[in-house]
């Protein structure tokens, strides 16, 4: 069974700080892994998407990189801003059978405090 | 630009009643997908549509639960009888094919007394 795992499932620093979320996942043979934030009662925003061919994605303060043989992903925050303040998630669509949808991890709660 | 759109976005009734929660995809969009999240499990998906046809309802829990789409821009879940194991926050995402982007509804929150 394919798993994503998110570490640290919580982090808390001060604003300003450049920061990593991790992910990893089992099964390397993927077609993509998307990175989503979700806001409290809010549904999952979409930030960045890379596909298995790429190495990494940027948009604006965000960074995304993907090492597929490794099965990790990171993305890189830069200058966080209170703003920030979300549960980011992870999740991988698989290119093997039995999951024909986002697998994805518990998430890092991240607070970004003033 | 709308986004998928998912109704009621709370919902809350007694045990043993018929529940119905609905989904507006984005237009184009030709993948379905509806996903539960739970503080236990997370988000997990239930079934997957293409082209209006269910391709994966290997997620779906139990025979109580039943999902259509009749057509490219709406979507039903249902459950029947509903329990509150079932309290949950249910999501309806698309996307162009499926291995694109997913853009996710706000959800329903869902509670089962």
């Amino acid at each position: 069974k394919q798993e994503v795992t998110q570490i640290p499932a919580a982090l808390s620093v001060p604003e300003g700080e450049n920061l990593v979320l991790n992910c990893s996942f089992t099964d390397s043979a993927i077609y993509n892994l998307q990175w989503f934030r979700q806001d409290p009662g809010k549904g999952l925003t979409s930030l960045l998407l890379i596909q298995s061919s790429q190495r990494e994605q940027t948009s604006g303060r965000l960074n995304a990189s993907l090492d597929k043989s490794s099965g990790r992903s990171t993305l890189y925050i830069a200058a966080s801003q209170p703003g920030d303040s979300a549960t980011y998630l992870c999740a991988v669509l698989y290119s093997g059978g039995g999951a024909d949808g986002l697998t994805f991890g518990k998430g890092t709660h991240l607070i970004i405090q003033p | 630009d709308a986004g998928v759109i998912q109704s009621p976005r709370h919902e809350v009734t007694e045990m043993g009643q018929e529940v119905t929660l609905r989904c507006k995809p984005i237009s184009g969009h030709n993948s379905l997908f509806w996903y539960r999240q739970t503080m236990m499990r997370g988000l997990e998906l239930l079934i997957y549509f293409n082209n209006n046809v269910p391709i994966d309802d290997s997620g779906m829990p139990e025979d109580r639960f039943s999902a259509k789409m009749p057509n490219a821009s709406f979507s039903t879940l249902k459950i029947q009888p509903s329990e509150p194991r079932d309290s949950a926050v249910y999501f309806c995402a698309s996307s162009f094919v499926r291995n694109q982007p997913q853009h996710f509804g706000d959800g329903t929150r869902l509670s089962i007394l």
